[in-house]
């Protein structure tokens, strides 16, 4: 399997703009999760989803973002109006339940809000 | 809700010596406390975990110890090598899958 699979590796972008990160996950698992890495704040969870059904979307700063799962092989995490705080790397993982919980990440986007 | 706490932010080895790095958390349902490795430009990957029903585990090199009432535990490599040099991650997941990261520890291993 070729792992978790996110796309763009790279974004840079102007503030106001849309941004939108995309993500493939290992296939046969059912759960998928979306972290935002920074200096400053770390590794946090933004959201996860369960069989194409998001969980947990406590993590989400506000508004502006947003995620969606339209089937088992396929998600994307939108910022709308993206703002030069939202600057990060964005993971996506993925994880199955028998598979002793591990959750597997993909490479990442490195986005920069201009 | 769970908070984990990672010490120290650095650590730097000689080649050969051994590294610890130590995590505390605050949600004792806590229950499962898996350890990330994150080379640079990449995502972290598990390098081994430990449940809350076992005191201790070891993989080769890499041995991870727990201690339920005092809410802590601990990554320990031995024999370090230059390969070993990366950020590591330890977590702590109280259930359903919301796992909560430390900040990290970023290890050099000097050769």
């Amino acid at each position: 399997d070729a792992g978790v699979i996110q796309s763009p590796r790279h974004e840079v972008t102007e503030m106001g703009q849309e941004v939108t990160l995309r993500c493939k996950p290992i296939s046969g698992h059912d759960y998928l999760f979306w972290y935002r890495q920074t200096m400053m704040r770390g590794l946090e969870l933004l959201i996860y989803f369960n069989n194409n059904v998001p969980i947990d979307d406590s993590g989400m700063p506000e508004d502006r973002f947003s995620a969606k799962m339209p089937n088992a092989s396929f998600s994307t995490l939108k910022i709308q109006p993206s703002e030069p705080r939202d600057s990060a790397v964005y993971f996506c993982a993925s994880s199955s339940f028998g598979e002793k919980e591990t959750q597997y990440f993909g490479p990442g986007t490195r986005l920069l809000v201009l | 809700g769970e908070n984990v706490e990672q010490h120290p932010s650095t650590l730097s080895v000689q080649e050969g010596d051994s590294a610890v790095i130590k995590c505390t958390y605050s949600d004792s349902a806590s229950n499962y406390f898996p350890w990330y490795k994150q080379e640079l430009g990449k995502g972290p990957q598990l390098i081994i975990d430990i449940r809350s029903n076992v005191g201790e585990k070891k993989d080769q090199r890499i041995a991870v110890t727990l201690n339920k009432t005092a809410k802590h535990f601990s990554l320990h490599i031995t024999e370090t090598q230059p390969e070993d040099s990366a950020v590591y991650f330890c977590a702590a997941r109280a259930g359903g899958f919301k796992t909560i990261f430390g900040a990290g520890t970023r290890l050099f291993v000097k050769a």
